[in-house]
């Protein structure tokens, strides 16, 4: 199947700072691909859709300016999430989906810690 | 509002028991019904899906049975295992479009 990488697997980060998490499709051109959160023990909920080469569609309640999200090729998308505070730790994942199809491919998830 | 209902909440069986996982939808443009597994710490991964064209579908010890007019379909894992322990989603969606996902089912299977 198809393969979906992320990176870091885990992020540390100091209240106030920024991180970016990076989401590839690794054997396949993605033409969509969504940022998803999860809380422990929860269902996961969509943030953002972003189709390459356009701005993402956020979700009611997601702050846009808060994260940020590029998807600047067809195999990339990368969150930024600006001025993280502990409340925005969490296990952050993305997917993707090719031209072709329904299928979302996941990646592995980003665990987020803001002290 | 919630566009897929799954339960239950949680489950535990005895190996080699058949747990079941249910879920409801709405919204009846959804033509994409996927199951995923989730290990802690991992991503989602897709274990089989179907389309509301069958009422069907078997892959290895997972079945699907999908119910159109009841707008159901669940699960079924048949000879559960220990490794089967997990939490699993069912989604639905419609072509191109964004996952709705359920609340999860957490099974433990029992040696």
């Amino acid at each position: 199947g198809a393969v979906v990488s992320q990176h870091p697997s885990w992020v540390i980060c100091k209240s106030g700072t920024s991180v970016k998490i990076e989401c590839r499709s690794l054997d396949f051109q993605a033409t969509t691909m969504f940022w998803y959160r999860q809380f422990p023990k929860q269902s996961l909920m969509l943030m953002a859709t972003s189709n390459e080469g356009s701005k993402a569609t956020y979700e009611q309640g997601v702050e846009k300016d808060k994260f940020l999200i590029n998807h600047a090729s067809l195999t990339l998308s990368t969150l930024t999430v600006t001025s993280a505070h502990p409340e925005d730790s969490s296990f952050y994942i993305c997917s993707a989906s090719s031209v072709a199809g329904d299928e979302q491919f996941f990646g592995p998830g980003t665990r987020l810690t803001v002290l | 509002q919630q566009q897929v209902k799954q339960s239950p909440q949680s489950l535990i069986v005895q190996k080699g028991g058949i747990p079941i996982i249910n879920c409801a939808y709405e919204n009846t443009a959804f033509d994409y019904f996927p199951w995923y597994q989730q290990f802690p710490g991992k991503g989602p991964a897709l274990l089989i899906a179907i389309r509301p064209d069958v009422s069907e579908k078997k892959e290895g010890r997972f079945t699907i049975s999908f119910n159109k007019s009841a707008k159901q379909f669940s699960l079924h894992i048949m000879d559960s295992q220990p490794g089967d322990s997990a939490t699993y989603f069912c989604a639905a969606s419609y072509t191109g479009n964004q996952f709705y996902f359920g609340t999860g089912t957490s099974l433990t299977v029992i040696p």
